[in-house]
């Protein structure tokens, strides 16, 4: 069964400041997905990472994929208080066309 | 495009009432999911259907819980009788068809608050 694990589960971070979020998964997928959901709202989609290697950024958020590690990253840089939320990441499924999602980071960034 | 549309955005209801939640998925998606989110339990996916037809309904809590999909552009989740640890996020979502799982996009959410 594919678990997708991420960490931390809470950051509390300085305007300013740069941090990593990490997405850990159990077997072998090369899609990955990264969401976003403000409080009280829906989840956005953020990125979408096709294979080994992908990158994708905008703005100030940079996502990552690296299949043989089974792990990708979310990266920050200079956070800004808009950026706080709780940030989702999922990991394609297989055969089901099911995403199974982490347990989301929620993101606090103070001024 | 729309997006996806859920409705009512808020139910408030008593315990042992019917619930039915409504979504309308993006023309031209064949896959619909339905998903529970709550602070205890995170995002759970309920059941998801393929050209209208259930795939997997496997996070179905109990026999409390159905969902129908009549047609491409409409589907229902209703919960009879309800109690409280119903009480949740409710979304949909929906996705094109492909050979692999593709990005979801949302509804809005139903939040149901059941007393």
């Amino acid at each position: 069964e594919l678990k997708v694990e991420q960490n931390p589960l809470f950051l509390s971070m300085q305007e300013g400041k740069n941090y990593t979020i990490y997405c850990n998964y159990s077997t072998t997928s090369d899609r990955l997905y990264w969401y976003r959901q403000d409080p009280g709202k829906s989840l956005e989609s953020l990125f979408v990472l096709l294979s080994n290697g992908a990158v994708k950024q905008e703005g100030r958020l940079m996502a990552s994929l690296d299949t043989k590690a089974r792990l990708s990253t979310l990266h920050i840089t200079a956070a800004v208080h808009d950026l706080s939320a709780t940030y989702f990441c999922a990991v394609d499924g297989g055969a089901t066309n099911k995403l199974i999602f982490g347990t989301g980071t929620l993101l606090a960034v103070q001024p | 495009d729309a997006g996806v549309i859920q409705s009512p955005r808020h139910e408030v209801t008593e315990m042992g009432q019917e619930v039915t939640l409504r979504c309308k998925p993006i023309s031209g998606h064949d896959y619909l999911f339905w998903y529970r989110q709550t602070m205890m339990r995170g995002l759970e996916l309920l059941i998801y259907f393929n050209n209208n037809v259930p795939i997997d309904d496997s996070g179905m809590p109990e026999d409390r819980f159905s969902a129908k999909m009549p047609n491409a552009s409409f589907s229902t989740l209703k919960i009879q009788p309800s109690e409280p640890r119903d009480s949740a996020v409710y979304f949909c979502a929906s996705s094109r068809n492909s050979r692999r799982a593709d990005t979801q996009y949302f509804g809005p959410g139903t939040r149901l608050t059941v007393l």
